[in-house]
């Protein structure tokens, strides 16, 4: 079944503990990209990677790291975790670096910091 | 920067009522895309849009997107409780198409 896959689905840390939270695809997709979640301000792009070792920021990267070494992997780094990175985070995937291609996304993260 | 703005963010209608959102966009769009994120759910993808003045329907669903590729809606001819969830646009810049902008969403509640 073709699918994008987050673990862990929650999460609860303390301030300054380092994390990762993985997304891996079935897909063969060249794109993919982590988004938050807050209300009432949408999905928020964190970081984008249009192939393997191509990354870019998104609107909202500060805080955070992404690494894009095999293709179907895409993990997002929080190296010190802060309150203000409490959200619902969501890895999606698209089949092609343009960007006109649906995203396919996964279950979500719900990430609390303390 | 680039942003997307969406309006309304909450909406409550009667079963069988008719249902709009509307997106708007401070610059130019090279495509706009629709999800809809049922409650506790993930985002899922609806129809893309590509072309100014493009209209598309999906049954009770038609999407449209404005002849400068700034605007797009979103309207739902007789509302079912399965339309309950949050609805979102997203429209990729023309300056870089790898950056998605997702308005805030709007969330239908249908009573029935």
């Amino acid at each position: 079944e073709a699918q994008v896959t987050q673990n862990p689905r929650y999460l609860i840390t303390v301030t300054g503990k380092k994390l990762t939270v993985t997304c891996s695809q079935n897909m063969n997709h060249e794109y993919m990209s982590w988004y938050r979640q807050d209300p009432g301000l949408g999905l928020r792009q964190i970081y984008y990677s249009m192939n393997v070792e191509v990354t870019d920021k998104g609107d909202v990267p500060e805080g955070y790291k992404v690494s894009r070494k095999e293709k179907r992997n895409f993990p997002l780094i929080l190296e010190s975790p802060s309150p203000n990175q409490t959200s619902l985070y969501f890895c999606a995937s698209s089949s092609m670096t343009t960007g006109t291609s649906p995203l396919h996304f996964g279950n979500g993260t719900r990430l609390t910091v303390t | 920067g680039q942003q997307v703005m969406q309006i309304p963010q909450y909406q409550h209608v009667q079963e069988g009522e008719d249902f709009t959102t509307y997106c708007n966009s401070s610059t130019t769009l090279s495509n706009i895309q629709w999800y809809k994120q049922r409650p506790g759910g993930h985002p899922v993808f609806l129809i893309q849009l590509v072309k100014s003045g493009e209209v598309k329907k999906q049954k009770r669903l038609t999407f449209q997107f404005g002849e400068a590729k700034k605007n797009s809606s979103l309207h739902i001819t007789a509302t079912q409780t399965t339309d309950v969830g949050t609805y979102f646009c997203a429209g990729s810049s023309i300056y870089n198409f790898n950056k998605f902008y997702f308005g805030s969403g709007t969330k239908l509640n249908v009573k029935p």
